[in-house]
């Protein structure tokens, strides 16, 4: 099955500063790659994701890469706010929304520093 | 956008007793609803995979008399913890997919066994 490792497991940034996250995945299968945001106590919220035919996609402040044939991706976020501080997940799936699971990453605890 | 509503938010329950949580998808119909556990610190863990008017598929581990899903709607799935024990006190959290809008999760139930 599918294994996605992320890094780092905490990440501390200035205000203002930008902030990477990297995760890769095993299954070459693999061909969406979402991102969510979760704070404390609520559900994962999806803030970008990406698709296998696409390399780069940008919203705002918030940004994903894709390499695939690395397998792997990050995302980016630039002039971070304190209430980008949150818990983050990559994840992938061979996904055509039929019936495929997410597999997840370890997450990262992303703290700004005012 | 895509909304799944998940019910209680939380529930404190005596050893012994079953507790259920529900699972809306407010605004779309929902053909496939992923059940995950989350432990404090931890990335989602997948528990099952449910499918309007099939039994759910459940993920090595989990035991599926003890964990019981039903999804009777395509908007509603429950998952119904049967027996609670202090060791299945957790943060449980709903996911429905949507072809359009992907996975789209739940604000989670913080299940606490007593």
């Amino acid at each position: 099955g599918e294994n996605v490792e992320q890094h780092p497991s905490t990440l501390s940034v200035q205000e203002g500063d930008s902030a990477v996250i990297k995760c890769t995945y095993s299954d070459s299968a693999s061909n969406y790659f979402p991102w969510y945001k979760q704070e404390l106590g609520k559900g994962p919220q999806l803030i970008i994701d990406i698709r296998s035919n696409v390399g780069e996609k940008k919203d705002q402040r918030i940004a994903v890469t894709l390499n695939k044939t690395a397998k792997h991706f990050s995302l980016h976020i630039t002039e971070t706010q304190p209430e980008d501080s949150a818990v983050y997940f990559c994840a992938a799936s061979s996904s055509n929304f039929g019936n495929e699971k997410l597999t997840f990453g370890t997450g990262t605890r992303l703290t700004i520093i005012p | 956008g895509a909304v799944v509503s998940q019910h209680p938010s939380w529930v404190i329950c005596k050893s012994g007793t079953s507790v259920k949580i529900e699972c809306r998808s407010l605004d779309f119909q929902a053909t496939t609803m992923f059940w995950y556990r989350q432990f404090p610190k931890q990335s989602l863990m997948l528990m099952a995979t449910s499918n309007e008017g099939s039994k759910a598929t459940y993920e090595q581990g989990v035991e599926k008399d003890k964990f019981l899903i039903n999804h009777a709607s395509l908007t509603l799935s429950t998952l119904t913890v049967t027996s609670a024990h202090p060791e299945d006190s957790s943060f449980y959290i709903c996911s429905a997919q949507h072809t359009n809008y992907g996975y789209t999760f739940g604000s989670g139930t913080r299940l606490t066994v007593v």
